[in-house]
């Protein structure tokens, strides 16, 4: 059921480490950008979401900050355990047919 | 509550078949999406129904079409199957649509074209 895998950018972290992802979106209009994680055979999972009103948002053990003048979205993962790796996508509402749009993805690796 | 159930999960046709795929969402949810994802592409948006309309059409050619019942469960097909249709069919559903709440995606449908 593996889905994504080649040519993704890889993040390899140490077990208890921070992880922080980047994604570049494409759409200076959109205004509401979500992240999700894709385990290995299955489908993606939300994870967190920001609207263009805010720079920054908090989770459990998740951040998402947002830089609306670059265009820049970036995950911050607290603490980064062995059940975090995953592939992580970031989506933007900014789809011409009223969809959103989701990035190629980053694939996070977590060492042991 | 059970999930977004997708069957089959894993699929092998020939050049020129078609195929049909299905979707259940969760109860309750009236928005059914459908994307296609492949390593070179990523996640494409097919398209959206929503109360047995479609809402939104991603840019497909018409080989690929969609339909949904009035229990919200949702169909794809594809037909005169081509190589670079072989992907991950990920179905994902929600209450009234990706914008208004959270999107709960399947596990997919994996595609082989032979």
């Amino acid at each position: 059921g593996e889905s994504v895998g080649l040519h993704l950018p890889t993040l390899s972290v140490q077990e208890g480490d921070n992880s922080i992802i980047n994604c570049a979106y494409s759409n200076s209009a959109s205004d509401y950008f979500i992240w999700y994680k894709q385990e290995s055979g299955k489908g993606p999972q939300f994870i967190i979401d920001i609207r263009s009103n805010m720079d920054k948002r908090q989770g459990q053990r998740v951040t998402v900050l947002l830089n609306k003048t670059v265009k820049h979205l970036s995950l911050q993962i607290a603490a980064t355990q062995p059940g975090d790796s995953a592939v992580y996508f970031c989506a933007e509402n900014g789809g011409s047919q009223g969809n959103l749009i989701f990035g190629k993805g980053t694939k996070l690796s977590v060492k042991p | 509550k059970a999930g977004v159930t997708q069957t089959p999960r894993y699929l092998i046709k020939t050049r020129g078949q078609q195929v049909t795929l299905s979707c259940s969402p969760i109860s309750g949810h009236r928005s059914v999406s459908w994307y296609q994802q492949t390593p070179g592409q990523g996640l494409q948006f097919l398209f959206e129904y929503f109360s047995e309309t479609q809402r939104n059409k991603g840019n497909f050619p018409g080989r690929f079409s969609g339909r949904q019942f009035s229990n919200s469960r949702s169909e794809m097909n594809v037909s005169t199957l081509e190589l670079g249709d072989s992907a991950l069919y990920l179905c994902a559903s929600s209450l009234d649509g990706w914008n208004t709440g959270e999107l709960f995606f399947g596990e997919g449908s994996r595609l082989t074209v032979l």
